[in-house]
């Protein structure tokens, strides 16, 4: 089955800086790719999402990257604030009707 | 608010027994999704429910069975539970049948003692 590593596990920044999350998946025939941010005590939160047939996608400060030949994809926080300090999730999907495969997530932390 | 609402938020109890989540999807979603997380496995797919059929399954064990009413609400019951059951658990629901844009509940957190 499908398998995504997410690197890094944690991430720690400035306020101001930017912030990259990378994610390698396994499964070829996959072709859709979510991020999911989770705030502590919460349910994780759909972000961004970007489908095989684009390499790039950006809303405001987050953006998305899609590299299907190496299997990898990378979200990209700009101007990062306190409040983006949470839990970050890829996953990979698409291939089978509710099968979505998470990676084990990045504890991003902004400091003021 | 995701829309989502999962009760209860808390559930603490004895191995060996058997308890039950609930789910009640996004007005409107017909699919219901249910989820693990935990420290060393992650969020882990259990099962799926698509307008009251099962549609797909993950990584749930025999013991855990779910099922999806005529209201669309969900129901996932866990029994002969054990300490390694303790985890986070999460229902999401979507408008289609496929595992995209997925809005997740706040989750029961199950403590097995």
């Amino acid at each position: 089955g499908e398998n995504v590593e997410q690197h890094p596990s944690t991430l720690s920044v400035q306020e101001g800086d930017s912030a990259v999350i990378k994610c390698t998946y396994s499964d070829s025939a996959s072709n859709y790719f979510p991020w999911y941010k989770q705030e502590l005590g919460k349910g994780p939160q759909l972000i961004i999402d970007i489908r095989s047939n684009v390499g790039e996608k950006k809303d405001q400060r987050i953006a998305v990257t899609l590299n299907k030949t190496a299997k990898h994809f990378s979200l990209h926080i700009t101007e990062t604030q306190p409040e983006d300090s949470a839990v970050y999730f890829c996953a990979a999907g698409g291939t089978s009707y509710g099968k979505l495969t998470f990676g084990q997530g990045t504890i991003l932390t902004v400091h003021p | 608010d995701s829309g989502v609402t999962q009760t209860p938020k808390h559930l603490i109890t004895a191995t060996g027994q058997r308890v039950t989540l609930r789910c009640s999807p996004r007005s409107g979603d017909l699919s219901v999704y249910w989820y693990q997380q935990s420290l060393d496995q992650g969020l882990q797919f259990l099962i799926q429910y698509y307008n009251g059929e099962e549609r797909a399954k993950g990584n749930i064990l025999e013991r855990f069975s779910a099922q999806q009413f005529p209201d669309l609400h969900s129901e996932l019951n866990l029994s002969s539970l054990e300490l390694g059951d303790s985890a986070l658990y999460f229902c999401a629901s979507s408008v289609t049948g496929r595992a995209e844009k997925l809005f997740f509940g706040s989750g029961t957190q199950l403590s097995v003692l």
